[in-house]
């Protein structure tokens, strides 16, 4: 079954305590993207990258890492979060320059940071 | 900067009625895409239905239609014989076209009730 997947889906953790959420699709999809979804916000996105080991900042970078090693995955990592990163993220994944119109999203990671 | 405007924070209606939900967009590109979300409770965001702005005719899926005014910027979605499994928010989105970034835009979002 073609999909994205995302671990964990939900998440406590503590101010400063670094942590990474990854990403996997099994499409062989070119473009990835992480995105956060706030109340009232609507969804904005992190970071996205275009094919591997390219990688740019989105409208909110602030506070995240990314990397792109494979195809496949493309982990978000928060090196010291904090509360006000306290979210649900999507990531995305399209198939490439021609075709990331069609994005297709993963499951969702609660994330709450105390 | 292009943004994104759903005007209806919440609606409602009964089963098998239809219901149109707003949006409107600003942007100064001629060639972009749009696109309606659906986010039920599950929280899984699933593309419902997508319109290229270079294509005058509406796009359809099932019950699902738009209504796509370029001039005046609007993108509506009509929902048909509404179901109960349609409950969930929905989100109107805009992507320029040729952007590098392939960042969807995303408006606010409408929290659609199906009623029995």
């Amino acid at each position: 079954e073609a999909q994205v997947t995302q671990n964990p889906r939900y998440l406590i953790t503590v101010t400063g305590k670094k942590l990474t959420v990854t990403c996997s699709q099994n499409m062989n999809h070119e473009y990835m993207s992480w995105y956060r979804q706030d109340p009232g916000l609507g969804l904005r996105q992190i970071y996205y990258s275009m094919n591997v080991e390219v990688t740019d900042k989105g409208d909110v970078p602030e506070g995240y890492k990314v990397s792109r090693k494979e195809k496949r995955n493309f982990p978000l990592i928060l090196e010291s979060p904090s509360p006000n990163q306290t979210s649900l993220y999507f990531c995305a994944s399209s198939q490439g320059l021609a075709s990331r119109n069609t994005q297709y999203f993963g499951p969702g990671t609660r994330l709450t940071v105390l | 900067a292009q943004t994104v405007t759903q005007s209806q924070p919440e609606m409602s209606v009964q089963e098998a009625e239809t219901v149109t939900l707003s949006c409107t967009y600003d942007t100064s590109e001629s060639n972009y895409y749009l696109f309606w979300y659906k986010q039920p409770p599950s929280r899984q965001m699933i593309l419902v239905i997508r319109q290229e702005a270079y294509k005058q005719q509406n796009a359809t899926e099932n019950r699902f239609s738009v209504n796509f005014q370029k001039a005046a910027k609007s993108f509506s979605l009509k929902i048909s014989d509404s179901q109960l499994g349609d409950t969930a928010m929905y989100f109107c989105a805009f992507m320029n076209y040729g952007g590098s970034q392939g960042n969807l835009i995303f408006g606010k979002g409408t929290k659609l009730s199906v009623k029995p």
